[in-house]
């Protein structure tokens, strides 16, 4: 059973800093993995998606990147700012059929 | 505009009432999913649909129950055999890993429903 771990649950940075948020799964056998976040009291926005043929995808000031073999992704995030504060959340869609697991997600505090 | 709805935004139920929530998508998608969140917690899957007439359960699906008559619409009902219903609801859709061009099985997502049990 595909389990999807976060950590750490919260992290708080000082602005302008570059940071890492980490992602892991536990069975390789992935389609693709998600990137999301969410505001409080909202739905989820997705960041960025790699397929699992790729090893990263970049949007602007986030890169995501994916190691299959190790079961490991990392979110990186340049420059941080205040508008980044949100709780990040990855989910991985597993090959064999179309459900899709999350993690607990990360809780990111940018302090001004 | 393309995307995802669920209505209403909030909905208090007495205790023992089953209640229905809405999913609507015009994205075309094929699969559908139907999510709750409590504080502090991440997504968990109730149901997922990935075509017409067709459904499977997720890791909670006790306690709900799902139809998918139309490709457009997905409605969640939480019956009154489900013990902890107050949570937050999110559905969302995506295309099949049928489809293998990069951009697809993105996964678009709703606004959420607070359901609370009063």
């Amino acid at each position: 059973k595909q389990e999807v771990t976060q950590i750490p649950a919260a992290l708080s940075v000082p602005e302008g800093e570059n940071l890492v948020l980490n992602c892991s799964f536990t069975d390789s056998a992935i389609y693709n993995l998600q990137w999301f976040r969410q505001d409080p009291g909202k739905g989820l926005t997705s960041l960025l998606l790699i397929q699992s043929s790729q090893r990263e995808q970049t949007s602007g000031r986030l890169n995501a990147s994916l190691d299959k073999s190790s079961g490991r992704s990392t979110l990186y995030i340049a420059a941080s700012q205040p508008g980044d504060s949100a709780t990040y959340l990855c989910a991985v869609k597993g090959n064999r059929d179309d459900k899709i697991i999350f993690g607990k997600g990360t809780r990111l505090h940018i302090l001004p | 505009d393309g995307g995802i709805t669920q209505s209403p935004k909030y909905l208090f139920r007495k205790e023992g009432q089953n209640v229905t929530l809405s999913c609507e998508q015009n994205l075309n998608h094929d699969a559908m999913y139907w999510y709750r969140q409590d504080p502090g917690q991440g997504l968990r899957l109730i149901y997922y649909s990935q075509i017409v007439n067709d459904f499977q359960k997720g890791d909670i699906a006790e306690g709900y129950s799902v139809s998918r008559e139309k490709k457009e619409s997905f409605p969640l009902t939480v019956t009154s055999a489900q013990k902890n219903p107050t949570a937050f609801y999110l559905c969302a859709s995506s295309t099949t890993s049928g489809r293998r061009a990069s951009s697809y099985n993105e996964q678009f997502f709703g606004p959420g429903t607070r359901l609370t049990v009063l």
